[in-house]
This record gives structure tokens, C-alpha cells and sequence, in this order.
């Protein structure tokens, strides 16, 4: 089955610096979502880029995608102490089901 | 801005009983969704839903669970017989026109069994 996996696994960023977390997935995909979660909080949606896109920007977040890869990325630019979470990329194929990686932990001091 | 909502945002209960789980998903939104989370793990899918019936589910979505949408708000999942290994985040998600779009979640229901 189709798998997104983060790197790193963790993260650790003084505040303005930039913070970059990479997904890889293995089989073809329809669209690719980004999310971040608070500890122990529900998952906010940042992004969704779709397949026959390449990059998408959102305030401070740029996403890529390179499908040749297989591989997405999330670039958070000027990060701030409340960009603390953590990150999860999400593949959907054809079906309904959203398929998520383990995450990556982003930690950002000040 | 309208958001997917979860009750309870807790629930303990013992080995054996039942539990319902409640989302109201976002109002003009057509597919719904369950995933769960356990503690320290990937989110997973269980099962999506549309139309009044379910389109997809995983194989964790077993007998033991259900849902349902008994009115024009409310989508709810059924843990019949609840096990220790059921203790996790779970969480209710909605899209508009299909999961080809964005899935918005609810802020989920942690439940623990005992």
C-alpha cells in the first residue's frame, strides 16, 4: 500500500530560522496533504497539492511536489515558537482513504 | 469558519461496553470520515462515508464497528464491544466534494478503555 514517510523524525529550529520536512510515498497518488498537530490536539489542514502540480504557497509555507520522486516537501519560512507541532504529510490515491506518515516533530525555539 | 465537531472529548469506559463516538461533520459537506490515532502512532484510516452508506473501510474497521448518520447533522461511530487495543484518538473528518478534496478534521475524542 501506499506509505508517507517523514524525515527527520525530528526537528530542532531557533525562531526565523527555516524548517524543512521531506515525505516520500511509494505508489502513485491523486493529491498529497499536509497537516499539523498540537500535542495531543486535533489535525489542522495546510496544504493540498495535487498531482499535476508542482508547488503550492501558503502565507509562509511553500509545498513541492516531484512525483518522478515520489517525494513532496513542506518548507516553513520565518518560523515562529507557535510552528511547534508536528507534521504530517497525507497521500490520496484513488479511493477515499487518506494515507499518513509517522511525522516529524518541529520544535522551535526562542 | 465553519468546523467538523467532536463529543465527547473523552471517554472512559470498561472492556466489553459499547461506545458511540459523535461528529457533527461540516454542513454542506457530502463525504465523511473515522480515523483513529493510537498513542505515539500514525494516524489510520477506518472508514469513509457517503451517500448514506459506507464507501470505503479498512481492514480495523471490523464487526465490532459501525456508523451511522441518523439525521441531517450528526455522524456517529459504534464500537460495539470496546478492547483494551480500541484505546486511542479518533477522529471525524469531512470534505465537500469527494477526498480528492481537502479532509477537515474535528479536534477528535480520546478514548481510553479499561
Amino acid at each position: 500500500s501506499q506509505q508517507g514517510e517523514e524525515d527527520p523524525q525530528a526537528l530542532s529550529i531557533q525562531e526565523g530560522e527555516n524548517a524543512t520536512m521531506n515525505c516520500s510515498y511509494k505508489t502513485s497518488i491523486n493529491n498529497l496533504q499536509w497537516y499539523r498537530q498540537n500535542s495531543g490536539r486535533g489535525l489542522v489542514h495546510l496544504i493540498l497539492i495535487r498531482s499535476n502540480e508542482r508547488e503550492k504557497h501558503s502565507g509562509r509555507l511553500r509545498v513541492t511536489l516531484d512525483t518522478s520522486k515520489k517525494s513532496s516537501s513542506l518548507l516553513i519560512t520565518a518560523s515562529r515558537a507557535a510552528d511547534t507541532a508536528s507534521y504530517f504529510c497525507a497521500t490520496g490515491q484513488a479511493g477515499t482513504a487518506l494515507i499518513f506518515g509517522k511525522g516529524t516533530t518541529l520544535s522551535v525555539s526562542s | 469558519e465553519p468546523e467538523v465537531t467532536q463529543t465527547p472529548s473523552h471517554q472512559v469506559t470498561q472492556m466489553g461496553q459499547e461506545v458511540i463516538l459523535r461528529c457533527v461533520p461540516i454542513s454542506n459537506h457530502l463525504y465523511f470520515y473515522w480515523y483513529r490515532q493510537i498513542l505515539g502512532q500514525k494516524v489510520e484510516f477506518l472508514v469513509s462515508f457517503y451517500n448514506n452508506e459506507i464507501s470505503e473501510k479498512s481492514e480495523i474497521f471490523d464487526d465490532q464497528f459501525s456508523v451511522e448518520r441518523p439525521d441531517g447533522s450528526n455522524f456517529t461511530l459504534k464500537i460495539r464491544s470496546t478492547k483494551l487495543e480500541d484505546s486511542a484518538m479518533y477522529f471525524c473528518a469531512s470534505s465537500g466534494q469527494g477526498a480528492q478534496e481537502t479532509q477537515y478534521f474535528g479536534p477528535g475524542t480520546r478514548l481510553l478503555v479499561l
